[in-house]
């Protein structure tokens, strides 16, 4: 089955400093997707991106959060400066289609920590 | 807007129980709906999912789930639970016309005793 890969799978890191998390969609999927998900809290949507730019995003994802696409196969999720309640698990998603008639499949997961 | 709402937080059985989990939404357009299962330390996987059609779905490992339009719900059942079936269990449903989202209810954690 195809599959979506993450790196790295845990990262610790200080408050303040900046992050990139790493993502692989599977590769003829033109739809990409970041979730987080705190502990013992809900899945919560963050961004949403279509031909090279974000199509949707929610209020969670503000200026200290960028997405890219740099070379056609990884899509990144930065955080510029992070701070402690930005620890969570971090799921890339990827889509075929636009409509959900296809199955969006997650990565699974990068953990991070922020102390 | 659209949302989904999981009322069971924590549900814990026997092996060989009956499982029903619910799942409400709230809108009443047209109704995509999905059921998510997160087994320890993996990631999200797709159980089953409801586009049109048949309101009993089916899907992997034994999971099926009733669309009841009446009742806006879109309960998850399964006749005879396995301890392997141990995870969070997660309903969704597209946001907005374009359908570029889905968002999660709050999960229902599901703990099986063997």
């Amino acid at each position: 089955e195809p599959e979506v890969t993450q790196t790295p799978s845990h990262q610790v890191t200080q408050m303040g400093q900046e992050v990139i998390l790493r993502c692989v969609p599977i590769s003829n999927h033109l739809y990409f997707y970041w979730y987080r998900q705190i502990l013992g809290q809900k899945v919560e949507f963050l961004v949403s991106f279509y031909n090279n730019e974000i199509s949707e995003k929610s209020e969670i994802f503000d200026d200290q959060f960028s997405v890219e696409r740099p070379d056609g196969s990884n899509f990144t999720l930065k955080i510029r400066s992070t701070k402690l309640e930005d620890s969570a698990m971090y799921f890339c998603a990827s889509n075929g289609q636009r409509e959900f008639g296809n199955t969006i499949y997650f990565g699974e997961g990068s953990w991070l920590t922020v102390v | 807007a659209q949302s989904v709402s999981q009322h069971n937080h924590h549900v814990i059985l026997s092996e060989a129980a009956s499982l029903e989990l619910g799942c409400n939404y709230s809108y009443g357009g047209t109704v995509n709906l999905f059921w998510y299962v997160q087994y320890p330390g993996q990631h999200l996987q797709l159980l089953l999912k409801y586009f049109s059609g048949d309101p009993l779905v089916k899907g992997i490992k034994g999971f099926e789930a009733e669309f009841i339009k009446s009742k806006f719900s879109f309960n998850l059942r399964k006749p005879s639970v396995q301890w392997s079936d141990t995870a969070e269990y997660f309903c969704a449903v597209p946001l907005g016309s374009s359908a570029s989202k889905i968002i999660f209810g709050s999960g229902t954690r599901l703990s099986i005793r063997p």
